[in-house]
């Protein structure tokens, strides 16, 4: 059964600072791994996917990464800023015809002014 | 691309009622899903659709849960005897086809009392 942790739970940082949200997955079998956004009481926003067979995606002030033997994925979120204090998870889905993510428990974050 | 819409978006009921949760996907995504979330955990997956045929279901999905998608349009999720454990934030998502991302509509909050 797969299982994806994210540590720490919670993380605060002041603005401006470079950070890195880690995401760990137990079964290299993934087809793809997803990191999305939640504010409190929202939905999740989708942020950054990375298909298997690539290494990394970038879009603007975010890079994620995914190195799949290691099941290890991390999300690098360049010049913080307050806006972008949210909850952020990463989730997997398995290979196959079976397109259901596991998600992490996520990681909220909180960016001071 | 209007996103995904869920409605309502909070429901109080009082225990042993029926509630029923409507999700209208992105037009033209052929797959749609629901998952639930309780507080301070990752969503978790309930069942999806491919078009109108219902591909899995998971064992959180009792059988006081039903779900369907005529059409293969909009998706309607029921409870029966609402129970307090049912508590949680159900998340619609839908996607086009197995590579692109999932994109998640902002919940429908359950309130059992």
């Amino acid at each position: 059964k797969q299982e994806v942790t994210q540590i720490p739970a919670a993380l605060s940082v002041p603005e401006g600072e470079n950070l890195v949200l880690n995401c760990s997955f137990t079964d290299s079998a993934i087809y793809n791994l997803q990191w999305f956004r939640q504010d409190p009481g929202k939905g999740l926003t989708s942020l950054l996917l990375i298909q298997s067979s690539q290494r990394e995606q970038t879009s603007g002030r975010l890079n994620a990464s995914l190195d799949k033997s290691s099941g290890r994925s991390t999300l690098y979120i360049a010049a913080s800023q307050p806006g972008d204090s949210a909850t952020y998870l990463c989730a997997v889905r398995p290979n196959g015809a079976n397109s259901k993510l596991t998600f992490g428990k996520g990681i909220t974050l909180s960016v001071r002014p | 691309d209007t996103g995904v819409s869920q409605n309502p978006r909070h429901k109080i009921t009082k225990r042993g009622q029926n509630v029923t949760f409507r999700c209208d996907p992105i037009s033209e995504h052929n797959r749609l899903y629901w998952y639930r979330q309780t507080l301070g955990q990752g969503p978790e997956f309930l069942t999806y659709f491919q078009n109108e045929a219902q591909l899995e279901k998971s064992r959180l999905l009792s059988d006081r849960f039903s779900a369907e998608r005529p059409k293969g349009s909009f998706s309607t999720l029921e409870i029966q005897r609402t129970e307090q454990g049912d508590s949680a934030m159900y998340l619609c998502a839908s996607s086009f086809g197995t590579q692109q991302p999932q994109h998640f509509g902002d919940g429908t909050r359950l309130s059992i009392l």
